[in-house]
């Protein structure tokens, strides 16, 4: 069955440091998204992207964040300044359609430790 | 702005034991979707079970049900003979019919005794 694949599965970064998170989406999912979960919390939307821009951001999704899908197969989160509260499960997710009637395919998440 | 709630951050049942997992969600819209998704160990989320909110009918997949009560707000997942690869997190979540974003709740962490 096709999978969502993010890599890497656990990385640490230093407080201020820009971190890029990678994600390979289903070949042919024209929707991509990304989710974040802190520790204990929900899982929270950050942002929805289609036909290379974002169609849609949450609050949470600020200036020190930004999308790209830079080669037409992965799909990166992008952290420019890290902060202690970045510290969770990010998860990117896929979908062929726009409403997806049977949900997303998600990733297995990356969990970045900001120290 | 949509919330879901799950009351139960940890369950616990027998091997073969049927084990009820709640979920309440609050909305003004009357059309939208609910899921359950599971996350184990290897981190994955999965989807287990979706509802659409104007069937009244509601969803079966194999030994996971629904009890779908739209005007109590209440989708609870029932596990039916639990096996132990049935151990996870599992999430409820929400999905307006026009929007893509999803809510979700906190989770409920079930183990499985064999």
């Amino acid at each position: 069955e096709p999978e969502v694949t993010q890599t890497p599965s656990h990385q640490v970064t230093q407080m201020g440091q820009e971190v890029i998170l990678r994600c390979v989406p289903i070949s042919n999912h024209l929707y991509f998204y990304w989710y974040r979960q802190i520790l204990g919390q929900k899982v929270e939307f950050l942002v929805s992207f289609y036909n290379n821009e974002i169609s849609e951001k949450s609050e949470i999704f600020d200036d020190q964040f930004s999308v790209e899908r830079p080669d037409g197969s992965n799909f990166t989160l992008k952290i420019r300044s890290t902060k202690l509260e970045d510290s969770a499960m990010y998860f990117c997710a896929s979908s062929a359609d726009r409403l997806p009637n049977y949900g997303y395919t998600f990733g297995s998440g990356t969990r970045l430790t900001v120290v | 702005a949509q919330t879901v709630t799950q009351s139960q951050p940890e369950m616990s049942v027998q091997e073969a034991e049927t084990v009820t997992l709640s979920c309440t969600y609050d909305t003004s819209e009357s059309d939208y979707y609910l899921f359950w998704y599971k996350q184990p160990p290897s981190r994955q989320m999965i989807l287990v079970i979706r509802q659409e909110a104007y069937k009244q009918q509601n969803a079966t997949e194999n030994r996971f049900s629904v009890n779908f009560q739209k005007a109590a707000k209440s989708f609870s997942l029932k596990i039916s003979d639990s096996q132990l690869g049935d151990a996870a997190m599992y999430f409820c979540a929400y999905r307006s019919r026009t929007g893509n974003q999803f809510y979700f709740g906190t989770g409920t962490s079930l183990t499985v005794i064999p």
